[in-house]
């Protein structure tokens, strides 16, 4: 199964508003990472959280971890048409010396004009 | 453009036939890590080469192989194909092999089996 599931599937907003996604995992993990999609095309890297980080900003992104709650969130502030786009949070394994980055199914955001 | 190329963008082909995806990692990344994107099972991680050795292993079918060349380009070769097998294939490299390594996304390639 998924390590990481994104909450919510699918989220709606107008311009301007604040948008909020969260993320819950399974295991323990070495980081955190957050990626955008845009429709039928490849993921673009926003931020990378470390399992010592509890926030990490980035222009209008602020990712959140909790590693008590095995959870992390991604707000994404003054939303613009353009954020529209799915967003997946990746969790690696840090058990093992084989490493590899375990996706969620991702929120579906849409930001209307 | 993430430097990461996939070729073809679009593939149809028909069940039991055997397909080759090529792709090409950003200059200087060593890591080349392929994944499979459906509806249903989401964004799945196939498999990781380093510098031409195979790294780490995930949900990959025994159809299913991949290389990766001295140049560092990487194929995926996928056999026997079935119905469900049509999905979209993602490429991304990264300049190592470590948790702290950003991958970076190739645009993929998306089969089509009928």
């Amino acid at each position: 199964s998924q390590q990481g599931e994104e909450d919510p599937q699918a989220l709606s907003i107008q311009e301007g508003e604040n948008a909020t996604m969260n993320c819950s995992y399974k295991t323990s993990i070495n980081n955190l990472q957050w990626y955008r999609q845009n429709s039928g095309r490849g993921l673009v890297h926003l931020i990378l959280i470390r399992s010592n980080e509890r926030e990490k900003h980035s222009g209008r992104l602020r990712v959140t971890l909790d590693t008590s709650k095995k959870s992390s969130s991604l707000l994404i502030t003054a939303s613009r048409a353009a954020d529209t786009a799915s967003y997946f949070c990746a969790t690696d394994y840090s058990g093992g010396s084989n490493y590899k980055l375990t996706f969620g199914k991702g929120t579906l955001l849409t930001v209307n004009p | 453009d993430s430097g990461v190329t996939q070729t073809p963008k679009h593939l149809i082909t028909a069940t039991g036939q055997r397909v080759t995806l090529r792709c090409s990692p950003r200059s200087g990344d060593l890591s080349v890590y392929w994944y499979q994107q459906s509806l249903d099972q989401g964004l799945q991680f196939l498999i990781q080469y380093y510098n031409g050795e195979e790294r780490a292993k995930g949900n990959i079918l025994e159809r299913f192989s991949a290389q990766q060349f001295p140049d560092l380009h990487s194929e995926l070769n996928l056999s026997s194909l079935e119905l469900g097998d049509s999905a979209l294939y993602f490429c991304a490299s990264s300049v190592a092999t470590g948790a702290w390594d950003t991958q970076y996304f190739g645009p993929g390639t998306r089969l089509t089996v009928l």
